[in-house]
C-alpha cells in the first residue's frame, strides 16, 4: 500500500492546519499511524504515534486522528508558530514492513 | 533520558560495504526494538529494517539482499551493514528506538554517508 500526503501547505501564524495521509489499500484503522516532524537540517522527531498519542514533551497543539470514511489519517496543528515550519511525514506498516508517506512541506508565514 | 548516536565512515567507495553503528545511552538495548531509517538528499524517509534482541531482524524487501543488522548487548550498540553500495545509498542514516515494532519514538541525530570513488 502507499500513503499519500499533500506535497505542500501554507498557513499563517496562529491559524490551524490539517495535513492528510491517505492509505491506498487496506483500512487505515487496521494499523497505527505515526507522524514525524523534520525541521530543516535536523533529524526527524515524533509528534504523534499510534494515531493520536503524543510523546512526552510534544505540545498539545499537535493532534492526530483517523477517518475511516476517507481512509486517511490527519495531523492537526493549532495555534501555528513559525517554529512549526517543517516537513511532516506519516508512517504506517503492515506485516513485516513499514511505509512512509512522501512528506508535506509546511510553510508558516 | 535515552540518547542515540550514529557513527560511520562518512565516505564509502562504490561496491564496498557500508558499516554504521548506533550507540545507545540511558537505556538498555535489550528492552526495545530498534530501527534504521535513511534519507537520500532532498528526498523522503525510507525504512531499512528493525530488530529486537530476541528476534530475527526484519528488512525492507527492497534492501534485504544487501543489509544486515545486529545488536551488541555488551556494548549497547546497534549496527547496520549495507553490501555492494552504489551512489543511490548516499544519504543520512538514522537509528531509532521503537515503540513495539512499528513506531519510531526516539531518533538519533543521523550520520551522513556519501558513496563516491
Amino acid at each position: 500500500f502507499m500513503l499519500t500526503q499533500p506535497h505542500s501547505l501554507s498557513e499563517s501564524p496562529g491559524k490551524t492546519v490539517t495535513i492528510s495521509c491517505t492509505r491506498s489499500s487496506g483500512s487505515i484503522a487496521s494499523r497505527h499511524v505515526q507522524w514525524y516532524q523534520q525541521r530543516p537540517g535536523s533529524a526527524p522527531t515524533t509528534v504523534i504515534y499510534e494515531d493520536e498519542e503524543r510523546p512526552s514533551g510534544v505540545s498539545d497543539r499537535f493532534s492526530g486522528s483517523i477517518d475511516t470514511s476517507s481512509n486517511s489519517a490527519s495531523l492537526t496543528i493549532s495555534g501555528l508558530k513559525t517554529e512549526d515550519e517543517a516537513d511532516y511525514y506519516c508512517q504506517s506498516y503492515d506485516t513485516n514492513f513499514w511505509v512512509f508517506g512522501g512528506g508535506t512541506k509546511l510553510t508558516v508565514l | 533520558q535515552v540518547q542515540l548516536q550514529e557513527s560511520g565512515p562518512g565516505l564509502v567507495k562504490p561496491s564496498e560495504t557500508l558499516s554504521l553503528t548506533c550507540t545507545i545511552s540511558g537505556d538498555s538495548i535489550s528492552s526495545y526494538y530498534w530501527a534504521w531509517i535513511r534519507q537520500s538528499p532532498g528526498k523522503g524517509l525510507e525504512w531499512i529494517g528493525y530488530m529486537q534482541n530476541s528476534w530475527r531482524p526484519t528488512y525492507s524487501p527492497s534492501l534485504q539482499s544487501r543489509v544486515t543488522m545486529s545488536l551488541d548487548t555488551s556494548k549497547n550498540e546497534f549496527s547496520l551493514k549495507v553490501l555492494s553500495v552504489t551512489a543511490s545509498d548516499t544519504g543520512v542514516y538514522y537509528c531509532a528506538r521503537l515503540r513495539a515494532w512499528y513506531a519510531a519514538v526516539v531518533w538519533g541525530q543521523g550520520t551522513t554517508v556519501t558513496v563516491a570513488s
